[in-house]
């Protein structure tokens, strides 16, 4: 499609149960970041790709959580163990070049640990 | 940290009611300032960006502002379907591998009605 995709939209684990969650840039665009969206909260930076460089994982919250790019597309965000406090919205967002000017976002997924 | 503050968090406005929302940053050296708007359970969606203090851009009854250490968001006459969170982001000069990084404020919820 045209837009970035999320999968799934909605997700309601159990606490300390693992979870993925994938995002489909748009073809072509060579940043894709990950931010999440907790209520009240701003966006906060997770992690950011750009082409075939080392991604920056300095927003990641803690060694629970990773992610991946394959072949410049596709990536998966994973967490492991959830716990309560990893409920948010997870969005992620891609760009041709990493200027914001580009920034195209996903609707996101909306991460429920019970 | 840098820090995007936005103001107020909430307004309300009457249909045909101008008003203005602010978003003052603290970044050392400011690459864009953006505006997005979000919808309830969408990812924000790109308005404008913004590069150097005295800049303005326009779109419809919209029109953001910039001096250097803040950002002003102009709505003129709105509609009810100007309502939405309207969020403000800086991109920074001085971050290294995180030159994409978008660092964003909390929001002002805007309610239009009729």
């Amino acid at each position: 499609g045209a837009g970035v995709s999320q999968s799934p939209s909605n997700k309601v684990t159990e606490k300390g149960k693992d979870v993925e969650l994938r995002c489909d840039p748009i073809s072509g665009h060579t940043a894709l970041y990950w931010y999440r969206q907790s209520l009240g909260q701003g966006l906060e930076f997770l992690i950011y790709f750009q082409g075939n460089s080392a991604p920056d994982k300095s927003g990641l919250p803690s060694d629970r959580f990773s992610a991946e790019r394959t072949g410049g597309s596709v990536s998966t965000l994973t967490i492991q163990r959830t716990q309560q406090e990893d409920s948010a919205v997870y969005l992620c967002a891609s760009s041709p070049d990493g200027v914001g000017y580009g920034y195209t976002f996903g609707s996101g997924t909306r991460l429920t640990v019970v | 940290e840098d820090q995007v503050t936005q103001s107020p968090e909430a307004l309300r406005l009457q249909e045909g009611e101008s008003s203005s929302l602010n978003c003052s940053y603290t970044v050392s050296g400011l690459r864009g300032l953006f505006w997005y708007r979000q919808d309830p359970g969408k990812g924000p969606e790109f308005l404008f960006t913004l590069y150097s203090a005295g800049e303005e851009k326009e779109k419809e009854r919209l029109k953001a502002t910039l001096t250097k250490k803040e950002s002003f968001l102009h709505i003129t006459a709105p509609k009810p379907e100007d309502s939405a969170t309207y969020l403000c982001a800086v991109q920074a000069t001085d971050r290294g591998s995180t030159l994409g990084r978008l660092y964003f404020g909390r929001g002002t919820q805007l309610t239009v009605w009729p």
